[in-house]
């Protein structure tokens, strides 16, 4: 079975500062990847998503995400936080080769201090 | 164009009464999905339709949930004889078709307090 970790539920960085959220998934077969990002009291929003094209992942409001199959990983970063920034993140998977849900991992809150 | 809508936004009910909850996908989306948000268990899936296919019941919790869509279009999902743990926000997700490279987008959510 596929499954997401997220490491760090908070992540605190400071307005202008690099963002850099952690994504680490298992599977024997690399998956699909996406990044959600949830402000509140509203739906999901796609990122950005790996779907075995390139591995360095370019998304909506300058993040990016880089595929790293030796690590497992698919870490989110962004070079500088802005203010609207501040939201909940979510690293899903996807298999490729066999069913249709996605799995997400637990979140990050991102808090950006002034 | 119009995104995912789902109604109603908020529901509170008593326990042991059943609930009803709506959502309308992106118009000629096929794929639809069914999610429950919760404090204790995070982002879980529940359940999809494909077209016409049979859906993948597989992330029902318990038979006291069901989904139906309509016409290929419009899905209901029902919750009998509610528990308090079942208060979470219900997130109903549309994909233009069943490739798992497909984004799904989302809709805001209902979210369900049972008392």
């Amino acid at each position: 079975a596929q499954s997401v970790t997220q490491l760090g539920s908070h992540v605190s960085v400071s307005e202008g500062a690099l963002v850099l959220l952690r994504c680490n998934y298992s599977s024997s077969v690399p998956p699909y990847l996406f990044w959600y990002v949830q402000y509140p009291n509203q739906g999901l929003q796609l990122l950005l998503k790996y779907t075995s094209a390139a591995t360095l992942v370019k998304g909506i409001n300058g993040f990016e995400a880089e595929f790293k199959k030796s690590e497992t990983s698919f870490h989110l970063t962004k070079p500088s936080a802005h203010m609207s920034d501040a939201a909940e993140y979510f690293c899903a998977v996807r298999p490729n080769n066999a069913g249709n849900m996605l799995t997400f991992g637990g979140g990050t809150r991102l808090m950006v201090k002034p | 164009g119009a995104g995912v809508s789902q109604s109603p936004s908020n529901k509170v009910t008593e326990k042991g009464k059943d609930v009803e909850l709506r959502c309308d996908p992106i118009s000629g989306h096929t794929a639809l999905y069914w999610y429950r948000q919760s404090l204790g268990q995070g982002l879980e899936f529940l359940i999809y339709f494909q077209g016409n296919s049979a859906p993948d019941k597989s992330g029902l919790p318990s038979d006291r949930f069901s989904a139906e869509r309509t016409g290929g279009s419009v899905s209901t999902l029902t919750i009998q004889r509610t528990q308090q743990e079942d208060s979470a926000v219900y997130l109903c997700a549309s994909s233009q078709s069943g490739v798992p490279t497909d984004t799904q987008y989302f809709g805001p959510g209902t979210r369900l307090t049972v008392l």
